[in-house]
């Protein structure tokens, strides 16, 4: 079955910590993203990536880093300069960077205390 | 600045017909679209107008007004299944980076 697997589904760690949270599509999808959702809130575009090894800043960039080496993975590194990191993050992907239709892969809740 | 405002909670009876509203303002237009995210879940796509008028899919209809900034998603025949938070976005091409420019989200209630 196609579609986008997102890995853990929780996750906790302690202020000052690197985490990488993992992404990965069989859609055949061009572009990837990474959003942000707070209780009660909408998404937040963190970085999203059209093509292969380029990637580009969304609204909340700061603090976190991603790469894109493979059209397959798209993972997301949220940094200890995050100030608040603690939050629901979504991955999703489209067939180009201009179609509207973003397939989610289930999110990982990450605890930071 | 670039906005879109919907109704943060709407509460309707099973069965009964419902309207989530989502006006916008934005610097570029390309299409309003419409997601379905339940608790703890990942958003769901709906539906999706570029163009004036509405659009039919099954139960969900779509409606979009690109001289008022202004749609609406309206759900029918309303199932218990159907309460979640419904999320208006609007591609905006103005910097062509095409990002999705997202709504805070209406909760949607459905009481027996």
């Amino acid at each position: 079955d196609g579609g986008i697997t997102q890995s853990p589904k929780y996750l906790f760690r302690k202020e000052g910590q690197n985490v990488t949270l993992s992404c990965e599509q069989n859609l055949n999808h061009d572009a990837m993203y990474w959003y942000r959702q707070d209780p009660g809130q909408g998404l937040r575009l963190i970085y999203y990536s059209q093509i292969v090894n380029d990637f580009q800043k969304g609204d909340i960039a700061e603090g976190y880093s991603v790469s894109r080496e493979k059209k397959e993975s798209f993972p997301l590194t949220v940094t200890s300069a995050q100030k608040n990191p603690t939050a629901f993050y979504l991955c999703a992907s489209s067939l180009t960077g201009g179609t509207d239709q973003q397939y989610f892969g289930p999110g990982t809740r990450l605890t930071v205390t | 600045g670039q906005s879109l405002e919907q109704p943060s909670e709407v509460t309707a009876v099973e069965g009964a017909i419902v309207q989530i509203n989502c006006t916008y303002q934005t610097s570029g237009f390309y299409g309003l679209s419409w997601y379905q995210q339940h608790d703890g879940g990942a958003p769901t796509f709906l539906s999706y107008n570029a163009l004036d008028g509405l659009e039919e899919t099954g139960r969900f209809s779509s409606f979009l007004s690109r001289s008022d900034s202004y749609g609406y998603l309206l759900l029918q025949e309303l199932q218990m299944k159907d309460s979640a938070s419904y999320f208006c976005a609007v591609r905006d091409g103005s910097d062509s980076n095409y990002q999705l420019i997202w709504g805070a989200g209406t909760k949607l209630i459905i009481k027996p």
